[in-house]
């Protein structure tokens, strides 16, 4: 069966340090990797999408961003955070042509001081 | 622009009752509809979809509902029962994408 995991599950970090989000998935070859963003009373907002090492889709534009450089990874990073990058972090992951359904991971909580 | 709207943000239901979760969205070329369930702090977990070939799909407790034409899709949970106490999501996704767009979530409580 499939596994996602991410990691690490909670963070509080100053503002200006850096991010690194891990997220890895387990019994799939070359699944869609997604990143959202879950912030204080809004929807689930969709960061980053790919569909393969090194390719990486931004859907919004922020001090964020995504790499891929294995096959079943996804890291999200910042070089400096800002308070408005605090929220829940999710990554997740669909099969190709699987008529989308895609899976999450447990989340991580960020919290910018 | 937001795609996919769910315009009740909370739902309270008694235990054994129907809850009717209810979801609209903008864009005709939306083909694939999906419901969540998240619970505090754990990601949302998939709950069942629906294409838009369908009107109805049913899983047990759960019933979704499509209306291509009103561009609406409702959620049926009977009988509401305490655990099914969570926020509740709905999905979207257009012919050819790998993208889900999400709504904001109803958050539902059924009390004893």
């Amino acid at each position: 069966s499939q596994t996602i995991h991410q990691w690490p599950a909670t963070l509080v970090q100053p503002v200006g340090s850096p991010l690194s989000l891990e997220c890895t998935v387990e019994g799939t070859s070359n699944p869609n990797l997604y990143w959202y963003r879950q912030a204080a009373g809004r929807g689930l907002q969709l960061l980053f999408y790919s569909v393969g090492i090194g390719q990486i889709s931004s859907e919004v534009p922020q001090n964020l961003s995504a790499s891929r450089p294995q096959d079943r990874q996804f890291i999200l990073s910042s070089k400096k955070l800002l308070l408005s990058d605090s929220g829940f972090y999710l990554c997740a992951w669909s099969r190709t042509n699987s008529g989308n359904t895609i899976y999450f991971g447990e989340g991580s909580w960020l919290t910018v001081v | 622009d937001q795609q996919v709207k769910q315009n009740s943000p909370s739902l309270s239901v008694q235990e054994g009752r129907i809850s009717i979760l209810n979801c609209d969205y903008t864009n005709s070329m939306f083909d694939y509809f999906l419901w969540y369930k998240k619970y505090p702090a754990e990601g949302p977990t998939f709950l069942i979809s629906i294409s838009s070939i369908k009107d109805k799909n049913e899983d047990g407790r759960f019933t979704v509902f499509l209306n291509k034409s009103a561009k609406h899709l409702s959620l049926h949970i009977v009988p509401s029962q305490p655990g099914d106490s969570a926020v509740y999501f709905c999905a979207a996704s257009a012919v050819n994408t790998d993208k889900l767009i999400f709504g904001t979530g109803t958050r539902l409580q059924v009390f004893p």
